[in-house]
């Protein structure tokens, strides 16, 4: 594709749901990110991938989340009995490899935890 | 722990003016300091970037200022017109292992008003 795709656009689901968030980066493109944003703020790390392997999920604010990319492209990340505290936009990201400075961002997911 | 500080939160500038951002660092691993604009509903778009080893760079009516012994860079925005009007944050990079995420500012609210 042109660009880094997410779905859904938009997900809003009630406290205590489990939720899948879907990255499609930019064909070719072994590194990939996820980043959370919260409203008014910056984007925040949270995982990386180079290939099929997590490189660092430093970010990854607790053992509720976890992201797969099984196949070293598409990656989706997943959210287990969420919180309201959940609430924000997923960003995903991609770079030609993980030594690539420039990375190409997503729409996002904005996900809504009632 | 708050990396890096990015300020004025908010910037109205008239149409033809300078739009200045500033951002300062704490981590002396960063080596790489990227811009990004993003409209609403959009993902962060990367606008310009720099390495600490030139103190000024310019792309059109974009460019960075870089001060490595300050710690800080900055952007200005010359003849800001209103497609100008966006949130725009700093990010930084550091290099080698563990550094591939970016870390971002908490971005500047700038109106470009007729």
């Amino acid at each position: 594709g042109a660009g880094v795709s997410q779905t859904p656009s938009n997900k809003v689901t009630e406290k205590g749901k489990y939720v899948e968030l879907r990255c499609d980066p930019i064909s070719g493109h072994t590194a990939l990110y996820w980043y959370r944003q919260s409203l008014g703020q910056g984007p925040e790390f949270l995982i990386y991938f180079q290939g099929t392997g997590a490189a660092d999920d430093s970010g990854l604010p607790n053992d509720r989340f976890f992201a797969v990319r099984p196949e070293g492209s598409v990656s989706t990340l997943k959210i287990q009995r969420t919180e309201r505290g959940d609430s924000a936009v997923y960003l995903c990201a991609s770079s030609l490899d993980g030594s690539t400075d420039t990375q190409y961002f997503g729409p996002g997911t904005r996900l809504t935890v009632l | 722990q708050q990396q890096v500080k990015q300020s004025p939160q908010s910037l109205i500038v008239q149409k033809g003016g300078i739009s200045i951002i500033n951002c300062a660092y704490e981590n002396t691993a960063f080596d790489y300091f990227p811009w990004y604009q993003q409209f609403p509903g959009k993902g962060p778009a990367l606008l310009i970037a720099i390495r600490p080893d030139v103190s000024e760079k310019k792309e059109g009516r974009f460019t960075i200022s870089f001060n490595k012994s300050a710690k800080q860079f900055s952007l200005h925005i010359m003849d800001s017109q209103p497609g100008d009007s966006a949130t725009y944050f700093c990010a930084a990079r550091g290099s080698g292992a563990g550094s591939y995420q970016l870390t971002f500012g908490k971005g500047t609210k700038l109106s470009v008003i007729p």
